[in-house]
Formats: structure tokens, C-alpha cells, sequence
């Protein structure tokens, strides 16, 4: 089955800087592939999400990257503020194939100090 | 806008206990998701049902079971709580070609 690696579990930025997480996956055949922002006492919610037909999508300051051949995605955060601080997970799913179910990374705690 | 809701957001059960949570979206979703979610460990599969009285094993779900009723409620049974169930649990749907929605989770802590 499938397996996502997420690095680092940690991070932590200075206001203004940018922040980049790491995921890796082992399976060729997952398509998609979304970011999950988790703030305290809520549940995770999507922020951006990439298909296997694209390299790199955009939005605002938040960017994610595919590499199919190596198989791993990354998110970046360019000019990070204070309300960026929070737990953040990659997922990978094949869609397209019956129910999709995403596996995900084990999670990344950003921190932006100011 | 999606909605999903879990009905509790902290439950205390005892060792032994027979628990149920509860999870309702609003949007006619097919597909429901149990997630549990551990320091570390990211989140976890523990059932998911694309179907009313459809239920299919996740990557943990022993100690668990699942029902689902009616398509917007799906609801997570654990049989006779124990200690390591100790966790937060989050419930997601989806609908085709859409990203999953989540609720906002509930702690649960056995004693």
C-alpha cells in the first residue's frame, strides 16, 4: 500500500521568511495530492492540492510542487505570517478508483515566530 | 459550504465502556471517513464507508466497528473502550472529484 514520509516535523520561521515541507510517496500510481492545514482545536482543512498531470500550482503564497519521478511534493510558503502557525499534513490518494482514501504524511508543526 | 459535525467535541468513557461517536454532513456526500490522529503518527484509517450499509476496513480498525445508516450519518463504535483508544478522532467526506471535508474532531480519553 501506499506510504507518505513528511519532513520536518517541526519548523520554524521568522516572520516574513518562507517555509518549505517535504512529502514522499511510494506508490506510482497516486494522482493526488492535497495539503491540510490544522489549526488548534480544529479539524484539518485543505489549502492546496496538486494532480499528477501538473508540476507546479500557485495560490497567493502558498505553492506545491509535484516531482512524479522522484516521487515527492513539497509546499512552499513564501513571506509567512503569524496566523501561518499551525500543523500541517500532505496527503497522497489515487483518484478515480472507487471511495478516495488519502494516506498521509505524520504531520509538520510550522511555528512563524515575529 | 460543506459541513460535517461531530456530535462531541471532548468525551471521557471509562475502560470497558461501549462508546459511539457520531458524525453528520450536510452535503449528500457517498463517502465517509474515521480517522484517529496520534502525535507523530499523522492521521490514520480506521473505516470508511462509500454507501449507505457499506463499511470497509481501514489501515487500524481492530477494536472498532462502523455503522451507517442513512447516507449523511456514519458513526464509530468502540465495542469495550481501552486505554490505547485514547485519542483524537476526526470524521471526513467527500463527494466525487472533491477534496475531503473534516469535522472538528473529538477528543476522547479512556480512563
Amino acid at each position: 500500500g501506499e506510504n507518505v514520509e513528511q519532513h520536518p516535523s517541526t519548523l520554524s520561521v521568522q516572520e516574513g521568511d518562507s517555509a518549505v515541507i517535504k512529502c514522499t510517496y511510494s506508490d506510482s500510481a497516486s494522482n493526488y495530492f492535497p495539503w491540510y492545514k490544522q489549526e488548534l482545536g480544529k479539524g484539518p482543512q485543505l489549502i492546496i492540492d496538486i494532480r499528477s498531470n501538473v508540476g507546479e500550482k500557485k495560490d497567493q503564497r502558498i505553492a506545491v510542487t509535484l516531482n512524479k519521478t522522484a516521487k515527492h511534493f513539497s509546499l512552499h510558503i513564501t513571506e509567512t505570517q503569524p496566523e501561518d502557525s499551525a500543523v500541517y499534513f500532505c496527503a497522497a490518494s489515487r483518484v478515480g478508483q472507487g471511495a478516495q482514501k488519502l494516506v498521509f504524511g505524520q504531520g509538520t508543526r510550522l511555528t512563524i515566530n515575529p | 459550504d460543506v459541513k460535517v459535525t461531530q456530535s462531541s467535541r471532548y468525551l471521557v468513557k471509562r475502560t470497558g465502556e461501549k462508546v459511539f461517536l457520531e458524525c453528520v454532513q450536510d452535503m449528500d456526500h457517498e463517502n465517509m471517513f474515521w480517522y484517529r490522529q496520534d502525535p507523530g503518527l499523522g492521521l490514520r484509517l480506521i473505516y470508511f464507508s462509500y454507501d449507505v450499509k457499506m463499511k470497509e476496513k481501514g489501515d487500524i480498525p481492530e477494536g472498532y466497528s462502523v455503522s451507517r445508516e442513512k447516507k449523511e450519518r456514519f458513526s464509530l463504535i468502540l465495542e469495550s473502550a481501552s486505554t490505547n483508544q485514547t485519542s483524537m478522532y476526526l470524521c471526513a467526506s467527500i463527494s466525487v472529484d472533491q477534496p475531503q471535508h473534516f469535522g472538528d474532531g473529538t477528543r476522547l480519553s479512556i480512563l
